[in-house]
């Protein structure tokens, strides 16, 4: 069955380093992908997405490529601020429903 | 910016007793979905909703579980007889289209707690 793995946290980084959280997925097809964050307190937010091979999300200086050939949709951040604390999901969507990874917490250290 | 909006943020109940969790979706999407993250756990699929029909469920959405849109605004999710194992985080979202593009767009969650 379709599935999403994402690198387990928590994932620790001072102020302005250089983020990549992994994300890899098994999927029949060629399904959408995406990235959702949750602030602490809050719900999920949308963050990018991407719809087919090749493509590369971005949004608030976060970018994610679709690669068909190692089925991966890593995100990432040149340098990350301390307010970009917060847990990462990496999703896929299969007909009607979207396939969670188990989320990523970030801690951005000033 | 439309949102869509969730409540009560907080339920307690007693084990037995039936909710009713509300949402309300962005007013022109049509399709309309409840998700739920037991603590610690990923977040899981329970039902989507379209044109007053259920068009998928998961395992999880048993008969204990109905969902409704009883007027043009509102979008339901009813547990009849809650379990222990019901504690959780209730997401509802909702989507103007469904295909290549869709994006679902999340509430801030219902914490239902089942003592």
């Amino acid at each position: 069955g379709n599935s999403v793995t994402q690198m387990e946290g928590p994932v620790t980084l001072s102020e302005e380093a250089f983020l990549t959280i992994n994300c890899t997925y098994t999927a029949t097809g060629y399904p959408s992908l995406f990235w959702y964050v949750q602030y602490p307190g809050e719900g999920l937010q949308l963050l990018l997405k991407a719809t087919k091979a090749d493509d590369k999300g971005s949004n608030k200086g976060f970018e994610a490529t679709y690669r068909k050939e190692t089925t991966s949709f890593h995100l990432e951040k040149g340098s990350v601020q301390v307010s970009d604390s917060a847990v990462y999901f990496c999703a896929l969507r299969s007909n009607y429903q979207l396939i969670w990874g188990a989320g990523t917490k970030l801690i951005i250290k000033p | 910016e439309p949102e869509v909006t969730q409540t009560p943020s907080h339920q307690v109940t007693q084990m037995g007793q039936e909710v009713i969790l509300r949402c309300v979706p962005i007013s022109n999407h049509l399709y309309f979905y409840w998700y739920r993250q037991i603590l610690g756990q990923k977040v899981e699929f329970l039902v989507s909703f379209y044109n007053n029909e259920i068009s998928e469920k998961s395992e999880i959405f048993d008969d204990q579980f109905s969902v409704e849109r009883p007027d043009g605004s509102n979008f339901t999710l009813k547990i009849r007889s809650t379990k222990l194992e019901d504690s959780a985080m209730y997401f509802c979202a909702s989507s103007d289209f469904r295909g290549l593009g869709e994006t679902q767009y999340f509430g801030p969650g219902t914490r239902l707690l089942v003592l």
